[in-house]
């Protein structure tokens, strides 16, 4: 199956620095993808949805100046988390749409486990 | 406007079959289904987009029930590797997505 990956895995920071996180779909182009975050024991929520090219959408509920999104080419989105708090510490995790066929499959990366001190 | 999946939690023997819901209060437009292992990211299962319609595999499925505003995943002989938290997303006609509280289902020897 299609492969994506997150980089970095884990990290950990201080209060009020920022951290960027990396997507890649590496064997196929993904015009769209798409960032959640998981608190421990709940469900994941979605963030916002990438598109390549073009301002990222996001959810209600979801700063788009504290979150910032760029997908600057068909294989790779960033999600660039402003002035952390500890309260930003979650579980990131992006996913990349491939298209095509009777219906679109999405291919989620490992994620991201982020500790803000 | 989260969804509600039930049952909340499920222990099957192998072999056995098993219904999750997962009940919205809006209009949905289309239903994902994904299964999350612990400590992994969720896995896409299948998306359904029309009321009415079912899709799967041999022995994991699932309907919409647009009207009501359902979908349910069927798992039947349910192996080992089917353990996992299931949860359902949901987009709305309101262009809005919300994953459902999701329904843990352990399989047991």
């Amino acid at each position: 199956g299609a492969v994506v990956s997150q980089h970095p895995s884990r990290v950990i920071c201080k209060s009020g620095t920022s951290v960027k996180i990396e997507c890649r779909s590496l064997d196929f182009q993904a015009t769209t993808m798409f960032w959640y975050r998981q608190f421990p024991k709940q469900s994941l929520m979605l963030m916002a949805t990438s598109n390549e090219g073009s301002k990222a959408t996001y959810e209600q509920g979801v700063e788009k100046d504290k979150f910032l999104i760029n997908h600057a080419s068909l294989t790779l989105s960033t999600l660039t988390v402003t002035s952390a708090h500890p309260e930003d510490s979650s579980f990131y995790i992006c996913s990349a749409l491939l298209a095509g066929g009777p219906t679109d499959t999405q291919y989620f990366g490992p994620g991201t486990r982020l500790t803000v001190l | 406007q989260q969804p509600v999946q039930s049952p909340q939690a499920v222990i099957l023997r192998e072999g056995e079959d098993a219904v999750i819901n997962c009940s919205s209060s809006k209009a949905l437009y289309s239903v994902h289904w994904y299964r999350q292992k612990h400590g992994e990211a969720p896995v896409f299962l299948m998306i359904l987009l029309k009321g009415g319609e079912q899709k799967g595999h041999e022995k994991i499925s699932a309907s919409f029930n647009e009207k009501k505003q359902q979908s349910s995943l069927y798992l039947t002989a349910s192996q080992l590797s089917y353990s996992g938290t299931y949860f359902c997303g949901t987009e709305n006609t309101g262009n809005q997505f919300y994953f459902g509280t999701g329904t843990s289902l352990t399989v047991i020897p």
